[in-house]
């Protein structure tokens, strides 16, 4: 059975980087594509951006000068950096797993909640 | 980028009702790459449909969806106590990705 599950710091200072990760369990990360979706409390799901189990990069155009994601496939890891968070970057972050096959995010992270200070 | 509406923002049904669930999208959808997710508190959301009409692996056959271009809907046949739960459409065919904001289903 695949897993997802992200870790990471749930509270961040304003003006600092977010870095989360998402361990996956129960497959290979191989001919995937790794996604990171948030929900600010009240709203809907917002897609960060994908990367490709080789390196491959898709961002949001919204989000796409503070967003860094790197993948390392050796431990089965794939990673969101977000800079020069605010208060509208408080959120639950979600990672997803898609296939190269066009049939949707097939597997999900529970999520974890981000909380940004002042 | 596509904006995605649902409708209704929340729907109330008891056990053993039909519900139907729509997604409008601000412009076509791209090869009609539309997926359904179900979203409990606490859990991952987990893929319903994908390509707007075909069930992913495992889900009941009281899930369908239809629908092409701009318009799809998800049909649940007979509610089960465990379908109460916020439902998401998605488009996955034109970058970036987006979402609608969610449909609650609950019990009446």
């Amino acid at each position: 059975q695949v897993q997802l599950q992200e870790s990471g710091p749930g509270l961040v200072k304003a003006s600092e980087t977010l870095s989360l990760t998402c361990t996956v369990s129960g497959d290979s990360m191989t001919t995937y594509y790794w996604n990171w979706m948030r929900q600010p409390p009240g709203k809907g799901l917002e897609w960060i951006g994908y990367i490709y189990y080789s390196g491959n990069t898709k961002y949001n155009p919204s989000l796409k000068s503070r967003v860094i994601m790197s993948v390392d496939t050796s431990k089965n890891q794939f990673s969101l950096k977000l800079s020069s968070v605010t208060a509208a970057d408080a959120a639950m972050y979600y990672c997803a797993r898609e296939s190269g096959e066009s049939k949707g995010l097939d597997y999900w992270g529970q999520g974890t909640l981000v909380t940004v200070s002042s | 980028e596509i904006v995605l509406t649902q409708s209704p923002g929340t729907l109330s049904l008891s056990p053993g009702e039909r519900a139907t669930l729509s997604c409008r999208a601000s412009q076509s959808v791209n090869t009609n790459y539309l997926a359904w997710y179900q979203h409990k508190p606490g859990q991952a959301p987990r893929l319903l449909i994908y390509g707007a009409s075909t069930r992913a692996t495992g889900i009941p056959g009281r899930f369908s969806g239809s629908g092409s271009g701009t318009d799809f809907s998800l049909t649940i046949g007979r509610l089960e106590p465990e379908d109460f739960a916020v439902y998401h459409c998605q488009q996955y065919g034109t970058s970036p990705y987006t979402f609608g904001q969610g449909t609650k289903l609950e019990i009446k």
